[in-house]
């Protein structure tokens, strides 16, 4: 059965701590994306990747980094420098059709709760 | 610069009644749109896709979808609104280099 999972479901760290939300996939995909979803804000762009071994900040990178060792694997960690962590985080990926993202599938998220 | 506006912050339909989410797309070729429905605490559901082809795209639960070029604007509808369809929706370009814009969403309540 394919699909992206996330993992925790909730996630619950104490300030100054860096925390890393695991994302994994089996759709065979060369794409994958971490996003940030805040009440009222919609989904902002953290990091993507297109390939193995790269990635590209998004439109709010900062306190955050990424690693892209395994197509199926694109783990984000929070760390420190993130002044406002506490959010929902969604990881998804996507193939491509003639050089344009052919649809985008989505994780069931992860709440990173810190205190 | 590519954008995705949806006017609509919230909107409430009483159920069985006609719904009309909006979508504008700001993108400098023929975009690749969506729309995707996100239940509370959930991930983002793809419900339909527009590429090329036909302007007016059917997708699940009964939503359908019309690409007016014209106005650049991509709404969705549904004849006859259920209950289980009050979630948050949100509309998306896909552009170059895998990239996804999205909407800030528009919120569905669903009124007995």
């Amino acid at each position: 059965d394919g699909g992206i999972t996330q993992s925790p479901k909730y996630l619950f760290r104490k300030e100054g701590q860096n925390v890393t939300l695991s994302c994994e996939q089996n759709l065979n995909h060369d794409a994958m994306y971490w996003y940030r979803q805040d009440p009222g804000q919609g989904l902002r762009l953290i990091y993507y990747s297109q390939i193995v071994n790269d990635f590209q900040k998004g439109d709010i990178a900062e306190g955050y980094s990424v690693s892209r060792e395994k197509k199926e694997s694109f783990p984000l960690t929070v760390t420190s420098a993130q002044k406002n962590p506490t959010a929902f985080y969604l990881c998804a990926s996507s193939t491509s059709l003639g050089g344009l993202p052919y649809e985008q599938y989505f994780g069931p998220g992860t709440r990173l709760t810190v205190t | 610069a590519q954008s995705v506006t949806q006017p609509d912050i919230h909107i409430t339909v009483s159920e069985g009644a006609s719904l009309e989410l909006r979508c504008n797309y700001s993108y400098g070729a023929t975009p690749y749109l969506f729309w995707y429905v996100q239940s509370p605490g959930q991930g983002l559901q793809l419900l339909l896709k527009y590429f090329s082809g036909d302007t007016l795209v059917q997708g699940i639960k009964g939503f359908e979808a019309e690409f007016k070029r014209s106005q650049s604007s991509f709404n969705l509808r549904k004849p006859s609104v259920h209950w289980s369809d009050a979630a948050e929706y949100f509309c998306a370009v896909g552009g170059i280099g895998n990239q996804f814009y999205f909407g800030t969403g528009t919120s569905l309540t669903v009124i007995p």
